[in-house]
């Protein structure tokens, strides 16, 4: 199958500051990839779709100024989450797909702030 | 896309087959089947997919009911491995620019 990186694969940052996670696919172009966060006993929650050289699409409640995604290739995208508070703490998982194909995961990163 | 219903726990014997069920009763003509798996503190794995016919790859099988309302995914000889929470979720289109809908899904515990 194929394959998707992100890093970090953990980040500790203190509040007020920002995070920023990347998210590659390593042996295929995706025309679409996914953010998703996972709070602790609980299921994936879709955050956003991005297009490459598009803006992203949020679902609704994801704030669009505080989770910025760019994603300026067919191989990577990145989430920077903004101003940190500690209820940012998640496990923040992207997938990426080529149209027609099922999405591949990332690993995930655990985001901490303390 | 339509809702799935999937037991929360199930228990199976390492080396024997493992079935999970899967009900998506409202599931429309166009939605296919798939499934994902997520072991402990990883992002999740595709496992398998189809839309009518009974499907089989290298990790798993999928068999599809006659009325398409439920599907029943089997992991023919299970490992201590294998232990992880499984995704049932329908979708339209084998592969269509939306993001998944997660539910609570089946956590499997592979029993030595």
């Amino acid at each position: 199958g194929a394959v998707v990186s992100q890093h970090p694969s953990r980040v500790i940052c203190k509040s007020g500051t920002s995070v920023k996670i990347e998210c590659r696919s390593l042996d295929f172009q995706a025309t679409t990839m996914f953010w998703y966060r996972q709070f602790p006993k609980q299921s994936l929650m879709l955050m956003a779709t991005s297009n490459e050289g598009s803006k992203a699409t949020y679902e609704q409640g994801v704030e669009k100024d505080k989770f910025l995604i760019n994603h300026a290739s067919l191989t990577l995208s990145t989430l920077t989450v903004t101003s940190a508070h500690p209820e940012d703490s998640s496990f923040y998982i992207c997938s990426a797909q080529r149209t027609g194909y099922e999405q591949y995961f990332g690993p995930g990163t655990r985001l901490t702030v303390t | 896309d339509a809702k799935t219903t999937q037991p929360p726990s199930m228990d199976c014997a390492e080396g024997r087959a493992a079935n999970l069920p899967c009900n998506h009763s409202t599931i429309s003509g166009n939605e296919y089947v798939y499934w994902y798996r997520q072991i402990h503190s990883q992002g999740p794995q595709y496992i398998i997919h189809g839309l009518k016919n009974n499907e089989t790859n290298e990790m798993a099988s999928l068999i599809i009911t006659e009325d398409r309302k439920s599907s029943t995914l089997i992991l023919p000889h299970a490992t201590l491995r294998d232990t992880a929470v499984y995704y049932c979720i329908v979708r339209a289109s084998g592969g269509g620019a939306d993001g998944l809908t997660f539910g609570k899904g089946t956590h499997l515990i592979i029993q030595p």
